[in-house]
């Protein structure tokens, strides 16, 4: 079965520092990876999607990585800002599923406090 | 740039009675799932629909649950009587390639 962890389960930074933030999933034969954003209360906004043939995706200041061989993925922000300060959930596609439809399995996520 | 709407964005009830939870995803999508995340724990599956039926449904998705497509733009969960257990955030997400976009989601809260 599935199970995604994400390490930190907090953080909290001084404005402007580079950070990394962990994934990582038991089984490496995925589909994609994805990465969201959660501000409290809120909903899932999608930042990254990786595919499991693609090593790495950059968006403006974020880049993501995929290991999927090590079963892992990093989100590095580049440069934070108190304007980034939200959690941060890694969510991945399993094998299996009819066609297409695949389901997301979730990590708990990564809650990230930048400091002015 | 098109999105997924929900509502009503916090839907409060009492236990044991019916609740319906809207969604209308983006127009040209063919994919549709609803999650739900309890307070403090991780997002988790509900089910998926594909072609007008349950392509996937996970174990929470019992008896007391179930979705709708009834007009060909919105996309329903209904709870038919809701538990203490269901106060939940849940997200409405459609997808047409391989990204999924979600909604804001709606807040239920069960007395």
């Amino acid at each position: 079965k599935q199970e995604v962890t994400q390490i930190p389960a907090a953080l909290s930074v001084p404005e402007g520092e580079n950070l990394v933030l962990n994934c990582s999933f038991t089984d490496s034969a995925i589909y994609n990876l994805q990465w969201f954003r959660q501000d409290p209360g809120k909903g899932l906004t999608s930042l990254l999607l990786i595919q499991s043939s693609q090593r790495e995706q950059t968006s403006g200041r974020l880049n993501a990585s995929l290991d999927k061989s090590s079963g892992r993925s990093t989100l590095y922000i580049a440069a934070s800002q108190p304007g980034d300060s939200a959690t941060y959930l890694c969510a991945v596609n399993p094998p299996g599923g009819a066609g297409n439809n695949r389901k997301l399995i979730w990590g708990l996520g990564t809650s990230l406090a930048v400091n002015p | 740039e098109p999105e997924v709407t929900q509502t009503p964005s916090h839907q409060v009830t009492q236990m044991g009675q019916e609740v319906i939870l809207r969604c209308v995803p983006i127009s040209n999508h063919l994919y549709f799932y609803w999650y739900r995340q309890i307070l403090g724990q991780k997002v988790e599956f509900l089910v998926s629909f594909y072609n007008n039926e349950i392509s996937e449904k996970s174990e929470i998705f019992d008896d007391q649950f179930s979705v709708e497509r009834p007009d060909g733009s919105n996309f329903t969960l209904k709870i038919r009587s809701t538990k203490l257990e269901d106060s939940a955030m849940y997200f409405c997400a459609s997808k047409r390639g391989n990204e999924q976009f979600f909604g804001p989601g709606t807040r239920l809260t069960v007395l």
